[in-house]
């Protein structure tokens, strides 16, 4: 069942350089989406979220983009730190209200080289 | 800032044999879930928890699975007879009245020898 896939399970970027973190879904019920950071023995930390009726949420150097159509999201970093290393994962939220559960993706994990 | 604690962090047990892992949720929040991750594979749900009744659940949540909220406070989930397969890190999280954002501990990692 691959309902969110993240295709990319590593990327590595420099220091203060974009990255970009790609994510697509299958379920167009789906109404929530988020990302979560994780670190090695750590629990997932959220970290940024968009809902389906936007297609752009932004705080700090952290961005998400929606498009609905390519059931495609992103998550861009700027610039990106040696302390953004870590696990990403994609999720997404099904059902109302909030007890949806989440559905994850495999996970990409983030090599920011100084 | 409030968070989700998990005991303990570390439980090993031989097949067949009972486990309970506990979880605090952050204390205003309602809804409370279990996830698991085996190693090397997606975070799986497992069980949703709303108004001391399940809510939903997987596949993976069979009849040697069970959960509870035994004192407002704290949040369990019951492995009746463990089995190898059910060696995962399991992760509780919870969210609030108002928000989407489910706020996860930071696990409790399961060994089944």
């Amino acid at each position: 069942d691959q309902q969110v896939k993240q295709n990319s399970p590593s990327l590595s970027v420099q220091e203060g350089r974009i990255s970009i973190l790609n994510c697509d879904y299958t379920n167009s019920m789906f109404d929530y989406f988020l990302w979560y950071k994780k670190y090695p023995a750590e629990g997932p930390t959220f970290l940024i979220s968009i809902s389906s009726i936007k297609d752009k949420n932004e705080d700090g150097r952290f961005t998400v983009f929606l498009n609905k159509s390519a059931k495609h999201l992103s998550l861009h970093i700027v610039p990106s730190q040696p302390g953004d290393s870590a696990v990403y994962f994609c999720a997404a939220k099904e059902g109302s209200g909030n007890t949806g559960k989440l559905i994850f993706g495999q996970g990409t994990t983030l090599q920011v080289k100084p | 800032e409030p968070e989700v604690t998990q005991t303990p962090s570390h439980q090993v047990t031989q097949m067949g044999q009972e486990v309970i892992l506990r979880c605090v949720p952050i204390s205003n929040h309602l809804y409370f879930y279990w996830y698991r991750q085996i190693l090397g594979q997606k975070v799986e749900f497992l069980v949703s928890f709303y108004n001391n009744e399940i809510s939903e659940k997987s596949e993976i949540f069979d009849d040697q699975f069970s959960v509870e909220r035994p004192d407002g406070s704290n949040f369990t989930l019951k492995i009746r007879s463990t089995k190898l397969e059910d060696s995962a890190m399991y992760f509780c999280a919870s969210v609030g009245r108002l928000y989407n954002e489910q706020f996860f501990g930071p696990g409790t990692r399961l060994t089944v020898l």
